[in-house]
């Protein structure tokens, strides 16, 4: 029931780019992207809401499909303050608030 | 604005012994709670959440339970520890307004049970 996340693991070198992608087994109503640094707390970063909605921020933007179930994350032009671990947060089942996190992608950006 | 507060923040506990760890949100009401456990290099688990007062999910049990005393008050208890609770356990809070439910994280709790 969890959402599983790709790559596990990503190593970039500053200004390179990354796609996090997240895929459930269940409907997907929203989702929502967190990114945790080592030893805190994860913090939400945007939400998707609709179906095709495409956000970002910055240089961080996330896209959903609801047909496929999936999201991605999109990091352009990396920066060291992008590393750490991404996850995919959602409710599965919908309305129930039972709020459930991908596997986790571990990313680092290398100077 | 909304807070929430989780302590302690780092707990050295012998194995059998009890567990207790508490969580208050600040500044809004009836959020819904959860807590979720992160081994280490892993992903997050969720153990419980609560939708109001009493009113307890379990997805975990285990040697685990939690408490929702008072509307903001969420508690994780256990009578005997085990070596396999050690984790990074994380309480968190979102506001019900249907599908737009993010989730707000404390700052987290490092258990270690030796």
């Amino acid at each position: 029931q969890q959402p599983v996340q790709s790559p596990q693991a990503v190593i970039l070198r500053e200004g390179e780019d990354a796609v996090i992608n997240c895929s459930s087994s269940k409907a997907l109503y929203s989702v929502h992207w967190y990114r945790q640094k080592h030893g805190e707390a994860p913090v939400f970063l945007m939400i998707l809401l609709k179906g095709g909605e495409q956000k970002g921020h910055d240089k961080i933007s996330a896209s959903f499909n609801e047909k496929k179930q999936q999201s991605s994350l999109y990091l352009t032009a990396s920066q060291l303050s992008y590393s750490g671990t991404y996850f995919c947060g959602t409710e599965i089942p919908p309305g129930t608030y039972k709020y459930i996190f991908g596997t986790g992608t571990r990313l680092k950006v290398l100077a | 604005s909304q807070t929430i507060h989780q302590w302690p923040a780092t707990l050295v506990q012998p194995v059998g012994s009890p567990l207790s760890l508490e969580c208050t949100v600040e500044g809004t009401s009836n959020p819904n709670l959860y807590w979720y456990r992160q081994a280490a290099g892993r992903g997050l688990q969720l153990l419980f959440y609560s939708v109001g007062i009493g009113q307890i999910s379990s997805e975990v049990p285990q040697n685990l339970s939690a408490s929702r005393p008072q509307d903001r008050q969420f508690i994780l208890s256990s009578k005997k520890l085990l070596l396999s609770d050690s984790g990074f356990y994380l309480c968190a809070w979102s506001v019900p307004r249907g599908l737009n439910t993010e989730a707000f994280f404390g700052q987290g709790t490092r258990l270690t049970v030796v």
